[in-house]
Protein backbone atom coordinates (compact mmCIF):
# COMPACT_ATOMS: atom_id res chain seq x y z
CA UNK A 1 0.00 0.00 0.00
CA UNK A 2 1.32 3.44 -0.56
CA UNK A 3 2.72 5.22 2.46
CA UNK A 4 4.11 8.98 2.60
CA UNK A 5 7.06 9.49 4.88
CA UNK A 6 7.65 13.19 6.21
CA UNK A 7 10.84 14.04 8.72
CA UNK A 8 8.80 14.23 12.05
CA UNK A 9 11.38 15.75 13.75
CA UNK A 10 11.03 19.83 13.48
CA UNK A 11 12.72 21.90 11.47
CA UNK A 12 13.94 24.64 13.21
CA UNK A 13 15.54 28.03 10.59
CA UNK A 14 16.81 31.38 10.88
CA UNK A 15 14.43 33.93 9.96
CA UNK A 16 15.22 34.62 6.55
CA UNK A 17 16.50 31.21 5.13
CA UNK A 18 15.31 29.31 3.07
CA UNK A 19 13.27 25.96 4.66
CA UNK A 20 13.07 23.08 2.75
CA UNK A 21 10.81 19.51 3.91
CA UNK A 22 10.68 16.33 2.32
CA UNK A 23 8.02 14.48 1.41
CA UNK A 24 8.90 10.25 -0.05
CA UNK A 25 6.12 8.05 -0.93
CA UNK A 26 7.28 4.41 -1.15
CA UNK A 27 4.82 3.15 -4.00
CA UNK A 28 3.28 4.57 -7.29
CA UNK A 29 3.11 7.91 -8.09
CA UNK A 30 0.19 9.55 -7.81
CA UNK A 31 -1.36 11.67 -10.19
CA UNK A 32 -0.61 14.67 -8.61
CA UNK A 33 0.59 15.59 -4.93
CA UNK A 34 -0.49 18.59 -2.50
CA UNK A 35 0.68 20.54 0.28
CA UNK A 36 -1.13 21.85 2.99
CA UNK A 37 -0.12 24.16 6.39
CA UNK A 38 -1.33 23.12 9.48
CA UNK A 39 -1.51 25.33 12.70
CA UNK A 40 -2.12 24.02 15.66
CA UNK A 41 -5.59 23.06 16.73
CA UNK A 42 -6.82 24.41 13.30
CA UNK A 43 -7.56 22.54 10.05
CA UNK A 44 -5.10 21.72 7.32
CA UNK A 45 -5.00 24.79 4.39
CA UNK A 46 -4.28 24.09 1.00
CA UNK A 47 -1.27 25.95 -0.53
CA UNK A 48 0.01 24.04 -3.52
CA UNK A 49 -0.94 21.37 -5.61
CA UNK A 50 1.99 19.72 -8.66
CA UNK A 51 0.85 17.15 -11.12
CA UNK A 52 2.96 14.48 -12.08
CA UNK A 53 4.25 15.65 -15.61
CA UNK A 54 5.35 19.06 -13.59
CA UNK A 55 8.50 19.48 -12.25
CA UNK A 56 8.26 22.43 -10.34
CA UNK A 57 5.67 24.49 -9.06
CA UNK A 58 5.91 28.51 -7.46
CA UNK A 59 3.36 30.46 -5.23
CA UNK A 60 5.23 33.60 -4.29
CA UNK A 61 7.82 32.31 -1.82
CA UNK A 62 6.65 28.81 -2.05
CA UNK A 63 8.06 26.47 -4.48
CA UNK A 64 7.51 22.69 -4.68
CA UNK A 65 9.39 20.12 -6.62
CA UNK A 66 8.18 16.94 -7.57
CA UNK A 67 10.44 13.96 -8.81
CA UNK A 68 8.59 10.96 -9.59
CA UNK A 69 11.82 8.99 -10.15
CA UNK A 70 12.89 9.34 -6.74
CA UNK A 71 9.26 9.76 -5.56
CA UNK A 72 10.23 12.70 -3.61
CA UNK A 73 8.53 16.13 -3.20
CA UNK A 74 10.58 19.09 -2.03
CA UNK A 75 8.41 22.03 -0.16
CA UNK A 76 10.79 25.29 -0.15
CA UNK A 77 10.14 28.51 1.64
CA UNK A 78 12.28 30.86 0.88
CA UNK A 79 13.02 34.41 3.11
CA UNK A 80 10.97 32.64 6.03
CA UNK A 81 9.35 34.10 8.24
CA UNK A 82 8.40 33.60 12.17
CA UNK A 83 4.79 33.68 10.88
CA UNK A 84 5.78 30.55 8.64
CA UNK A 85 6.07 28.71 11.63
CA UNK A 86 3.25 25.34 11.38
CA UNK A 87 2.88 21.97 10.61
CA UNK A 88 3.57 21.06 6.50
CA UNK A 89 1.36 18.42 5.75
CA UNK A 90 2.25 16.30 2.36
CA UNK A 91 -1.01 14.11 0.77
CA UNK A 92 -1.04 11.92 -2.31
CA UNK A 93 -4.04 12.77 -3.69
CA UNK A 94 -5.64 10.44 -6.31
CA UNK A 95 -6.71 10.64 -10.03
CA UNK A 96 -9.77 12.01 -10.57
CA UNK A 97 -12.60 10.26 -9.95
CA UNK A 98 -11.35 8.21 -6.95
CA UNK A 99 -11.42 9.58 -3.24
CA UNK A 100 -8.23 8.15 -1.13
CA UNK A 101 -6.20 11.16 0.14
CA UNK A 102 -3.37 9.66 1.78
CA UNK A 103 -1.41 12.48 3.73
CA UNK A 104 1.84 12.65 5.96
CA UNK A 105 2.27 13.16 9.14
CA UNK A 106 3.67 16.42 8.96
CA UNK A 107 6.80 18.40 9.47
CA UNK A 108 6.79 21.10 12.03
CA UNK A 109 8.80 24.25 11.17
CA UNK A 110 9.88 26.52 13.32
CA UNK A 111 11.58 29.87 11.95
CA UNK A 112 13.40 31.78 14.43
CA UNK A 113 13.58 35.08 14.74
CA UNK B 1 -18.79 32.64 7.52
CA UNK B 2 -16.50 30.17 7.87
CA UNK B 3 -17.35 27.83 4.48
CA UNK B 4 -16.81 25.01 6.15
CA UNK B 5 -17.93 24.59 9.86
CA UNK B 6 -18.51 21.80 12.60
CA UNK B 7 -19.94 21.31 15.92
CA UNK B 8 -19.35 20.80 18.40
CA UNK B 9 -15.20 22.01 18.72
CA UNK B 10 -14.67 20.47 21.87
CA UNK B 11 -16.82 17.23 23.14
CA UNK B 12 -16.14 15.20 26.32
CA UNK B 13 -17.95 12.54 27.06
CA UNK B 14 -18.12 8.63 28.59
CA UNK B 15 -17.44 4.92 27.28
CA UNK B 16 -20.75 3.71 25.83
CA UNK B 17 -22.07 6.93 24.76
CA UNK B 18 -23.44 7.60 21.10
CA UNK B 19 -21.82 11.17 20.29
CA UNK B 20 -22.84 13.12 16.92
CA UNK B 21 -20.33 15.49 14.84
CA UNK B 22 -21.71 17.63 12.39
CA UNK B 23 -20.61 19.17 9.71
CA UNK B 24 -21.71 21.99 7.07
CA UNK B 25 -20.21 23.47 4.14
CA UNK B 26 -21.50 26.61 2.02
CA UNK B 27 -18.96 25.78 -0.87
CA UNK B 28 -21.39 23.95 -3.13
CA UNK B 29 -19.28 20.45 -2.88
CA UNK B 30 -20.39 17.50 -3.96
CA UNK B 31 -17.08 15.56 -2.17
CA UNK B 32 -17.40 15.66 1.43
CA UNK B 33 -14.78 13.70 4.02
CA UNK B 34 -14.45 12.96 7.69
CA UNK B 35 -10.86 12.41 9.08
CA UNK B 36 -9.12 11.75 12.80
CA UNK B 37 -5.96 12.87 13.80
CA UNK B 38 -3.71 11.63 16.00
CA UNK B 39 -0.42 12.35 17.41
CA UNK B 40 2.15 10.72 14.81
CA UNK B 41 -0.80 8.75 12.35
CA UNK B 42 -1.44 11.95 10.55
CA UNK B 43 -4.96 12.08 9.19
CA UNK B 44 -6.88 8.69 8.62
CA UNK B 45 -9.57 8.94 6.22
CA UNK B 46 -13.23 7.40 7.81
CA UNK B 47 -16.01 7.86 5.49
CA UNK B 48 -16.52 9.97 2.42
CA UNK B 49 -19.20 10.85 0.46
CA UNK B 50 -19.80 12.20 -3.23
CA UNK B 51 -23.15 12.74 -2.90
CA UNK B 52 -26.10 13.05 -1.57
CA UNK B 53 -26.71 9.14 -2.41
CA UNK B 54 -22.68 8.13 -1.91
CA UNK B 55 -21.72 6.86 0.82
CA UNK B 56 -18.38 4.90 1.19
CA UNK B 57 -16.02 3.38 4.17
CA UNK B 58 -12.72 4.99 4.38
CA UNK B 59 -9.42 3.10 6.09
CA UNK B 60 -10.95 3.51 9.52
CA UNK B 61 -14.91 3.23 9.25
CA UNK B 62 -15.22 0.24 11.97
CA UNK B 63 -16.80 2.28 15.11
CA UNK B 64 -18.53 4.72 13.07
CA UNK B 65 -21.27 5.61 10.66
CA UNK B 66 -21.78 8.68 8.85
CA UNK B 67 -25.32 10.25 7.61
CA UNK B 68 -25.54 12.85 4.42
CA UNK B 69 -28.35 14.53 5.17
CA UNK B 70 -28.21 16.98 2.04
CA UNK B 71 -25.72 18.23 -0.22
CA UNK B 72 -24.31 20.97 2.48
CA UNK B 73 -24.45 18.91 5.90
CA UNK B 74 -22.82 15.13 6.99
CA UNK B 75 -22.76 14.01 10.27
CA UNK B 76 -20.73 11.74 11.57
CA UNK B 77 -21.70 9.39 14.68
CA UNK B 78 -19.93 7.11 17.42
CA UNK B 79 -22.56 4.52 18.17
CA UNK B 80 -20.89 3.34 21.36
CA UNK B 81 -17.65 5.72 22.16
CA UNK B 82 -14.33 4.19 23.85
CA UNK B 83 -11.37 6.20 24.76
CA UNK B 84 -9.45 5.54 21.43
CA UNK B 85 -11.93 7.21 19.36
CA UNK B 86 -10.02 10.06 21.81
CA UNK B 87 -8.74 11.91 18.65
CA UNK B 88 -9.36 15.43 16.45
CA UNK B 89 -11.69 14.81 13.89
CA UNK B 90 -11.80 16.84 10.91
CA UNK B 91 -14.58 17.53 8.04
CA UNK B 92 -13.13 18.38 4.58
CA UNK B 93 -14.68 18.97 1.06
CA UNK B 94 -13.67 19.08 -2.34
CA UNK B 95 -14.52 19.32 -6.18
CA UNK B 96 -13.62 17.80 -8.66
CA UNK B 97 -12.34 20.94 -10.65
CA UNK B 98 -9.87 22.18 -8.43
CA UNK B 99 -8.01 18.76 -8.74
CA UNK B 100 -9.74 17.83 -5.43
CA UNK B 101 -8.53 20.64 -3.49
CA UNK B 102 -9.71 19.76 0.26
CA UNK B 103 -11.29 22.58 2.29
CA UNK B 104 -10.76 21.67 6.31
CA UNK B 105 -13.24 22.26 8.96
CA UNK B 106 -11.90 23.87 11.91
CA UNK B 107 -12.01 20.39 13.69
CA UNK B 108 -13.97 18.90 16.95
CA UNK B 109 -12.09 17.47 19.73
CA UNK B 110 -13.46 14.61 21.32
CA UNK B 111 -12.35 12.73 24.41
CA UNK B 112 -13.77 9.69 25.68
CA UNK B 113 -13.21 8.78 29.55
Amino acid sequence: SQKIEQNSEALNIQEGKTATLTCNYTNYSPAYLQWYRQDPGRGPVFLLLIRENEKEKRKERLKVTFDTTLKQSLFHITASQPADSATYLCALAPPSGTYKYIFGTGTRLKVLA
Amino acid sequence: DADVTQTPRNRITKTGKRIMLECSQTKGHDRMYWYRQDPGLGLRLIYYSFDVKDINKGEISDGYSVSRQAQAKFSLSLESAIPNQTALYFCATSDLSTYNEQFFGPGTRLTVL
